[in-house]
């Protein structure tokens, strides 16, 4: 039962581009949403979230948009950087957080120089 | 900048035998949770820990799993008898709380091999 879709395994972005890496979800009470990044043999680092009364959030070169009513959401980063190279997953919890997180398979991003 | 430790960082164990994972976390946070990632699989939540007790488990969180926090900075996960199955890496997130922020922030993990 995935609840947390990541659709696309990989992508590969050149260098000062942008990327976008996409998540989609089933489970209407979800209203907090977040994504880290996750380097080999690390712990996932987060990224940036938002919660469902926002459909943009902003921070530095990162972007997530929420759009409720399609159940999706994306994150935006611009300009792609190698060091940006990394597992990116999309999170979901209900009830605005400090509660279980549903996790997506992940996006192995490779941003080429 | 404050985060989350784990303790080993790899553990190698005999089936059936007992392992002790141990985690530090953010000093200021009240919620505490356990996640796992198999090999090549997402995240799973195991088990979230609020004012000393459990406020959440998956049904992964059988009776072989235990959690505790035996004092104000240690929170632990015990698994009595492991399995060949329970290889994985297993993550120790913790979070501030109502008015302190909810965001999970996850530690190095531990790797566990069991054989």
């Amino acid at each position: 039962d995935q609840q947390v879709k990541q659709n696309s395994p990989s992508l590969s972005v050149q260098e000062g581009r942008i990327s976008i890496l996409n998540c989609d979800y089933t489970n209407s009470m979800f209203d907090y949403f977040l994504w880290y990044k996750k380097y080999p043999a690390e712990g996932p680092t987060f990224l940036i979230s938002i919660s469902s009364i926002k459909d943009k959030n902003e921070d530095g070169r990162f972007t997530v948009f929420l759009n409720k009513s399609a159940k999706h959401l994306s994150l935006h980063i611009v300009p792609s950087q190698p060091g940006d190279s990394a597992v990116y997953f999309c999170a979901a919890s209900p009830n605005s957080g400090n509660t279980p997180l549903v996790f997506g398979k992940g996006t192995r991003l490779s941003v080429i120089a | 900048e404050p985060e989350v430790t784990q303790t080993p960082s790899h553990q190698v164990t005999q089936m059936g035998q007992e392992v002790i994972l141990r985690c530090v976390p953010i000093s200021n946070h009240l919620y505490f949770y356990w996640y796992r990632q198999i090999l090549g699989q997402k995240v799973e939540f195991l088990v979230s820990f609020y004012n000393n007790e459990i406020s959440e488990k998956s049904e992964i969180f059988d009776d072989q799993f235990s959690v505790e926090r035996p004092d104000g900075s240690n929170f632990t996960l015990k698994i009595r008898s492991t399995k060949l199955e329970d290889s994985a890496m297993y993550f120790c997130a913790s979070s501030g709380g109502a008015g302190r922020g909810q965001t999970q922030y996850f530690g190095p993990g531990t790797r566990l091999l069991v054989l």
